[in-house]
């Protein structure tokens, strides 16, 4: 059974940082990419960021280039998030997604519980 | 950047009747468009992906149809499990995870 558990998120002021992570198990976490969509209070889904199998391609949107950064580590099959430079707009459900093959241009078909991020002061 | 247009935002149905579900691409998007269900308070799961390849436990009732830029998700008669919001995503254009506004379904 495919399980993602994502940790890390709480509230923190703006401008702070935050690392997310995601504990995969239940399949060969190596053998595929990975994304972080998130989904403000109320709102609808939100692409952040993709990184392909090998991690050697990231994919970030637009909103977060240079203040979000996502990896992974194939040999613990954890995906991360780092985000820096927090603003209020970020505060968010984020949720880690399984994609369907080795590249981020493919459907996302396992998605974690997700963990709030909560950006005030 | 492609952009995804769903419509409408909201539709009301009665149980036992049909939906339609709109999702309008920027751009060709081939047929690379997933569509994926949101109950309240639960995670997103995936329904479609290939425009019209149910993903697995998914029943039959849910059909996707489309390509380039307009697609459709119809579900036949509709169950009390089925309203909640519908949201499409392309995969095709970057950034590989653009979602639609969603559309919800909700009891008539």
């Amino acid at each position: 059974e495919v399980q993602l558990l994502e940790s890390g998120g709480g509230l923190v002021q703006p401008g702070g940082s935050l690392r997310l992570s995601c504990a995969a198990s239940g399949f060969t976490f190596r053998d595929y990419a990975m994304s972080w969509v998130r989904q403000a209070p109320g709102k609808g889904l939100e692409w952040v960021s993709g990184i392909s199998a090998d991690g050697a391609s990231t994919y970030p949107a637009e909103y977060v280039r240079g203040r979000f950064t996502i990896s992974r580590d194939n040999s613990k099959s954890t995906l991360y998030l780092q985000m820096n430079s927090l603003r209020a707009e970020d505060t968010a459900v984020y949720y880690c997604a399984k994609v369907a093959g080795t590249s981020c241009y493919r459907e996302a078909d396992y998605w974690g519980q997700g963990t709030l991020v909560t950006v005030s002061s | 950047e492609i952009v995804m247009t769903q419509s409408p935002a909201t539709l009301s149905v009665s149980p036992g009747e049909s939906a339609t579900l709109s999702c309008r691409a920027s751009q060709s998007v081939s047929s690379n468009l997933a569509w994926y269900q949101q109950k309240p308070g639960q995670v997103p799961r995936l329904l479609m992906y290939g425009a019209s390849t149910r993903a697995t436990g998914i029943p039959a009732r849910f059909t996707g149809s489309g390509s380039g830029t307009e697609f459709t998700l119809t579900i036949s008669g509709l169950q009390s499990e089925d309203f909640a919001v519908y949201y499409c995503q392309q995969y095709n254009n970057w950034p590989p995870g653009t979602f639609g506004q969603g559309t919800k379904v909700e009891i008539k």
